[in-house]
């Protein structure tokens, strides 16, 4: 079995200051992590995938995520925030394609955290 | 690379009639497609997964008669609401995987289709 916990549902910062989302999981089994990013109305775009090589993955516009294992977590951060960074942001989980169980060959999402950016 | 298109982006039914939305991968051939359904401040449920030239598997809680998904070819698959209703309104969004990211499952999604059923 798998799951996700955003541990955030709002997270609020100014523009320029660090951006922090935090992202637990569970897995039975080796996992591929993966955060998106959804603008309303949108559909999900990838900002970085973690699949067993290096534990810091960098992403997409200055995102960056660490693969802790000890802390099953892999949360997101930015140095810098921008006024389009503005959206919701879902940390995601998935056994590997060939680990079978219940959860093989599927992704599981966290809640997601929406991100305002203040001016 | 790796586009997923989805058609139509917006769709407005009146109760009773039956709508189809096509989900393609424009420049890979995706041997599996998945359908999710988002409700409004609500992260993604997945509905169903297709694989091409097979019956999809719907999870739990999902009405396969209801939720008519058919994956003819490595870049079409398509999902029917059948006799839709009020509560049938929803986003749902696709995914497609290439058979090259099956071991990592790494998905690519399309824009999204929004149904409201009137």
């Amino acid at each position: 079995a798998q799951s996700v916990t955003q541990l955030d549902s709002h997270v609020s910062v100014s523009e320029g200051t660090p951006v922090l989302l935090r992202c637990n999981y569970s897995s039975s089994y080796s996992p591929s992590l993966f955060w998106y990013v959804q603008h309303p109305n949108k559909g999900l775009q990838l900002l970085l995938k973690y699949t067993s090589a290096a534990t810091l993955v960098k992403g997409i516009n200055g995102f960056e995520a660490e693969f802790k294992k000890s802390e099953t977590s892999f949360h997101l951060t930015k140095p810098s925030a921008h006024m389009s960074d503005a959206a919701e942001y879902f940390c995601v989980v998935s056994g590997l394609g060939n680990a079978g169980g219940t959860s093989y060959g599927k992704l599981t999402f966290g809640q997601g955290t929406i991100l305002t950016v203040h001016p | 690379g790796a586009v997923v298109s989805q058609h139509p982006s917006r769709v407005i039914c009146k109760s009773g009639t039956s709508v189809k939305i096509e989900c393609r991968s424009l420049d890979f051939q995706a041997t599996t497609m998945f359908w999710y359904r988002q409700f409004p401040k609500k992260s993604l449920m997945l509905m169903a997964t297709s694989n091409e030239g097979s019956k999809a598997t719907y999870e739990q809680g999902v009405e396969k008669d209801k939720f008519l998904i058919n994956h003819a070819s490595l870049t079409l698959s398509t999902l029917t609401v059948t006799s839709a209703h009020p509560e049938d309104s929803s986003f749902y969004i696709c995914s497609a995987r290439a058979l090259s990211q099956w071991t990592y499952n790494e998905q690519f999604f399309g824009p999204g289709t929004r149904l409201t059923v009137l």
